[in-house]
């Protein structure tokens, strides 16, 4: 079955720290990636995208995500945390065979501390 | 600059009512649809429409129905509203290509009693 896994339902990161966020997927062939931000009472904004090519992605807000076919991960990342950045993201993956199909993970809240 | 709209953005319902909510986009996208979301359980897709006159069911489309109004209009009916569908709904739209990121409204929380 085809999923997408957000293994941590919270993290927590100093402010000025480098962050992780961690995603895994399980689906066929070549997929399209995004990670998305949720703020408290607003709709989903999209951060950046893995088509194809370098396997780091740059996005808004500073973030970047590294994308290991392997290990079939796309971990999003930022150097140096902001209180702002605290927020609810979320990992999305659309299958190649079938481009009207999003499959989200469940999310990941990131609480950044002063 | 409004993206994708969203109307009501709250609503408190009793079992067995009905309700609709709207949603219009600006962008000329082709691609609309409409997720719930629920705690711990991420963004599960209920209908998409992948271009004016054509609906598709998604994961969990029970109980609900959609029309694709026009091109700029999709929206999303609970015919007899169950407590089971208290949730926050939002629409989306896609830009072009099957890359393109989505877009997504406000929300609609709705409350069913």
């Amino acid at each position: 079955a085809q999923s997408v896994a957000q293994p941590e339902d919270q993290v927590n990161v100093a402010e000025g720290n480098p962050l992780t966020v961690k995603c895994t997927y399980s689906v066929s062939g070549n997929p399209y990636l995004f990670w998305y931000v949720q703020y408290p009472n607003r709709g989903l904004q999209f951060l950046l995208k893995y088509i194809t090519g370098d396997n780091l992605v740059k996005g808004s807000y500073g973030f970047e995500a590294e994308f290991n076919k392997s290990q079939t991960s796309f971990h999003l990342k930022k150097p140096s945390a902001l209180v702002s950045d605290s927020a609810l993201y979320f990992c999305a993956v659309r299958p190649l065979y079938n481009t009207d199909k999003l499959i989200f993970g469940t999310g990941t809240r990131l609480q950044v501390f002063p | 600059n409004a993206g994708v709209t969203q109307t009501p953005k709250f609503q408190v319902l009793k079992t067995g009512q009905s309700m609709t909510l709207q949603c219009a986009q600006d962008m000329n996208h082709n691609s609309m649809y409409w997720y719930r979301q629920d705690p711990g359980m991420g963004l599960r897709l209920i209908y998409y429409s992948a271009s004016e006159g054509t609906t598709d069911k998604g994961e969990v489309p029970n109980g609900y129905n959609v029309s694709r109004l026009n091109k700029r209009e999709f929206s999303l009916r609970l015919e007899s509203a169950a407590p089971s569908q208290t949730s926050v709904y939002f629409c989306a739209s896609r830009s072009q290509g099957g890359a393109g990121e989505l877009f997504f409204g406000e929300g609609s929380r709705l409350t069913v009693l």
